[in-house]
Formats: C-alpha cells, sequence, structure tokens
C-alpha cells in the first residue's frame, strides 16, 4: 500500500529566506507526482508536477526535484514571500489498479514578514 | 487544465440534515473524484464518479452516506447525508482528463460544520 509522507509538518521562516519542503513515497511505482498549495479552508491549487521519468520541474521561484528509486521528491521555494504561507501537499499517482492520488499530510509553511 | 466551479464554499448545517454539494466543470471529462479533508488531515478519496454508472466508493464510504449523480460529462454532485459532527470537514471534487499526462485539478472545496 502507497504512503507518502512529509516532512516537517510544520515550517516557519522569515521572509526572503530560501527553503526545502521534503516528500517521501513508499512504492516507487508511480506514473507522477504532483505538488499542491492550499490555504486555509480551501481547495488545491496544483504547483508542479512532475513525470516519473523526470528529474525536476521549474515554475518561478519553485522547482521540485524526483528521486523515483528512493521515493523521494523535494519542493524549494527561492526568496521566500509572506504571499507564500500555505499548506503545501504532494501527492503520487500510483500505478496499478484504479488510478487515484495518494496524498501526503502537508507541511504548513508560514513566512513572516 | 479544466476550471471547476464548486459550490456552496461552506455551510453549518444542524445534524440529522443532509447537504448537496455541487460540481461544475468547464469541459467534458470521463472521471470525477471526489474527496475529504477532515480537520488537520490530508485528503482521503471517497469516490470516483463516471457518467452513465454508478460511483466507485473507497472502503469506509457507503452509497447510503453519501450518495452521488452524475448526469453527463461536465457536472456531479455529492450529498453527505444524516450528518453527524463526525462529518465537518472540507469535501473537494477533482477531475483528471488525463491524470497521468496533465495532474488533477481541484475544485474550491466546501467547507461544512455540522453542529
Amino acid at each position: 500500500k502507497q504512503e507518502v509522507t512529509q516532512i516537517p509538518a510544520a515550517l516557519s521562516v522569515p521572509e526572503g529566506e530560501n527553503l526545502v519542503l521534503n516528500c517521501s513515497f513508499t512504492d516507487s511505482a508511480i506514473y507522477n507526482l504532483q505538488w499542491f498549495r492550499q490555504d486555509p479552508g480551501k481547495g488545491l491549487t496544483s504547483l508542479l508536477l512532475i513525470q516519473s521519468s523526470q528529474r525536476e520541474q521549474t515554475s518561478g521561484r519553485l522547482n521540485a526535484s524526483l528521486d523515483k528509486s528512493s521515493g523521494r521528491s523535494t519542493l524549494y521555494i527561492a526568496a521566500s514571500q509572506p504571499g507564500d504561507s500555505a499548506t503545501y501537499l504532494c501527492a503520487v499517482l500510483a500505478q496499478g489498479g484504479s488510478e487515484k492520488l495518494v496524498f501526503g499530510k502537508g507541511t504548513k509553511l508560514t513566512v513572516n514578514p | 487544465s479544466a476550471v471547476i466551479s464548486q459550490k456552496p464554499s461552506r455551510d453549518i448545517c444542524q445534524r440529522g440534515t443532509s447537504l448537496t454539494i455541487q460540481c461544475q466543470v468547464d469541459s467534458q471529462v470521463t472521471m470525477m473524484f471526489w474527496y475529504r479533508q477532515q480537520p488537520g488531515q490530508s485528503l482521503t478519496l471517497i469516490a470516483t464518479a463516471n457518467q452513465g454508472s454508478e460511483a466507485t466508493y473507497e472502503s469506509g464510504f457507503v452509497i447510503d452516506k453519501f450518495p452521488i449523480s452524475r448526469p453527463n460529462l461536465t457536472f456531479s454532485t455529492l450529498t453527505v447525508s444524516n450528518m453527524s459532527p463526525e462529518d465537518s470537514s472540507i469535501y473537494l471534487c477533482s477531475v483528471g482528463a488525463s491524470g497521468r499526462s496533465y495532474g488533477y485539478t481541484f475544485g474550491s472545496g466546501t467547507r461544512l460544520t455540522v453542529v
């Protein structure tokens, strides 16, 4: 059974700092991995999608990496801003059986001005 | 990617009543997914809704409690029936026209509080 773990559960940093969020998964048989952002009480906004054959994806100040063999992904946020404060979720699309996303519990990020 | 309109955005309901949540997609999609996010927890898949057939429910979720309709390729509803305070959660719908290639898009969520 695929399990996704995110570390740390919460992170507080001063504005301007570069930071890394971690995601690990137990089964490397995945189609892709997706990073989402969730603001309090709201839905999910997709940030980056990495296919299983890719090593990284970049969008603006965000860079996500994927090491499928070791079951790890990182989300790097450069020059953090207070507007980046949110919960960041990673999810893997597992191969085999029904196609469904498996989510981690998220990292709650607070960027202090 | 698809744009999903989900409503209501939030509601406060009395125990024992039912609430129907709607999701409208701006393009035709084969599968729609319904998730629950309990306070402080991650997302759990409730069911997958295909047009023209009964929804497929995940372990721990039953049709009597969470009936789903999927009348066409752009619309679905989830009803939370006979609510109790334990049903207080955020409910989200999601679509993935080709999830393997393009990932998944989520609605804005419905924040439900049962009192």
